[in-house]
């Protein structure tokens, strides 16, 4: 298993343009997140999805979008990019349990993201 | 709103040393995970604590929780320097779909 991928693994932009973050799970998992990381900072939810169709946001949803048409894959997409959106991002998956719990979140390894 | 709290954030230790880290949240949870985190690199799930008074140790390092005083620690013992990571723990919290994480502890392990 691949686990969680991300592509790009690195991508610069300019003000204005936007782009899509990919993110693919292969352990059939029905949760996936995405993140963003500031140094100092720790994790901020951006937005969720608990399956395929259903997504919510999550802390600091302003300035993405996301989709979730399979359960593989969660893609992000930066509209109108910003200097306040360069950070690393990092999409998870997990499994869900009955009552809405889940196990651990896997992490893919991230893409970082400046934009000047 | 759920806040996560770890301190210290930053601990310099010597190899051979003991040291636990803290993490506080403020609204009831059933479940508490540990990660680590390489620099530059993603997050390792470490351990998740799901009832109280749950302990689980993995190595040099040991969990516990306390969900009556809504308190983990992270103990470490006989630190290495292959420990030195930056150390987050997250917590479910009225939403049981998302994890609210703490800011991190930087650990350096110094021969």
């Amino acid at each position: 298993n691949a686990g969680v991928t991300q592509t790009p693994k690195f991508r610069i932009l300019k003000i204005g343009q936007s782009m899509t973050l990919q993110c693919t799970q292969d352990m059939n998992h029905n949760y996936m997140y995405w993140y963003r990381q500031d140094p100092g900072m720790g994790l901020k939810l951006i937005y969720y999805s608990v399956g395929a169709g259903i997504t919510d946001k999550g802390e600091v949803p302003n300035g993405y979008n996301v989709s979730r048409s399979t359960t593989e894959d969660f893609p992000l997409r930066l509209e109108l990019a910003a200097p306040s959106q360069t950070s690393v991002y990092f999409c998870a998956s997990s499994r869900g349990l009955a009552g809405g719990r889940q196990e651990t979140q896997y992490f893919g390894p991230g893409t970082r993201l400046l934009v000047l | 709103e759920l806040k996560v709290e770890q301190n210290p954030l930053f601990l310099s230790m010597q190899e051979g040393k003991n040291y636990t880290i803290y993490c506080n949240y403020s609204t009831t949870s059933d479940r508490l995970y540990w990660y680590r985190q390489d620099p530059g690199k993603s997050l390792e799930s470490l351990f998740v604590l799901l009832s109280n008074g749950a302990v689980k140790q993995e190595g040099r390092l040991m969990a516990s929780l306390d969900t009556k005083a809504r308190l983990s620690t992270l103990h470490i013992t006989a630190a290495v320097h292959d420990l030195s990571a930056t150390y987050f723990c997250a917590v479910t919290g009225g939403s049981n779909y998302k994890l609210t994480f703490g800011k991190g502890t930087l650990l350096t392990v110094n021969p």
